[in-house]
């Protein structure tokens, strides 16, 4: 069925240092997955989105990779700062419909 | 400003008494759709409408009813809440599809007792 796994839930790291979050999609039709940020009682915003036909795509200290073979995806944030704390979501497109993963908790330690 | 705008905010109702959550953008965009957020569970989607008078079923629409009307709004109706309905939910709009960016609304906090 239509799943999307992240992993993992929680991550702490040290300011600075990089974070790796990574998600699994089930469908081989999914063709977009977009990463949304979502800070403490706030809405989730865009942060980046990737389509089936790139593989990676990078904005300032935000990159996420695309495998379509493995179908697997991944959202990397390099340099940290506190401000990078929040939950962060990756989704997949089914059809019509968005799955998301489950969340990850990210937080920088400074 | 461009925005999608929930009502209400916070919502405390008993069980079995009929509901309703309004969503509106003012964007023109053609993809609404409404989520629900549960802790460990991520965000999952219970409807959504490619246009107006076009809806169809997400992956949790048991016990949720919408319509779209019109283009600009997009309500979600609990037609008999049951405490198991209690979560955040978010309202979203997109230009054209699920292919594109997603903007969502400040969120609905929903207690049913």
């Amino acid at each position: 069925g239509e799943n999307v796994e992240q992993h993992p839930s929680t991550l702490s790291v040290q300011e600075g240092d990089s974070a790796v979050i990574k998600c699994t999609y089930s469908d081989s039709a999914s063709n977009y997955f977009p990463w949304y940020k979502q800070e403490l009682g706030k809405r989730p915003q865009l942060i980046i989105d990737i389509r089936s036909n790139v593989g990676e795509k990078k904005d300032q200290r935000i990159a996420v990779t695309l495998n379509k073979t493995a179908k697997h995806f991944s959202l990397h944030i390099t340099e940290t700062q506190p401000e990078d704390s929040a939950v962060y979501f990756c989704a997949a497109s089914y059809g019509n419909k968005l799955v998301f993963g489950a969340g990850t908790i990210l937080r920088v330690k400074s | 400003e461009a925005q999608v705008t929930q009502n209400p905010r916070y919502l405390i109702t008993v069980t079995g008494k009929k509901l309703t959550v309004t969503c509106s953008q003012n964007m023109n965009h053609e993809y609404m759709s409404w989520y629900r957020q549960d802790p460990g569970l991520g965000l999952r989607q219970i409807y959504y409408s490619m246009n107006v008078e076009v809806t169809d079923k997400g992956d949790v629409p048991e016990g949720y009813k919408v319509s779209r009307k019109e283009k600009r709004n997009f309500p979600l109706i609990l037609e008999s809440p049951s405490p198991n309905q209690t979560s955040l939910y978010f309202c979203a709009s997109s230009v054209t599809g699920i292919n594109t960016e997603a903007f969502f609304g400040q969120g609905t906090r929903l207690t049913v007792v």
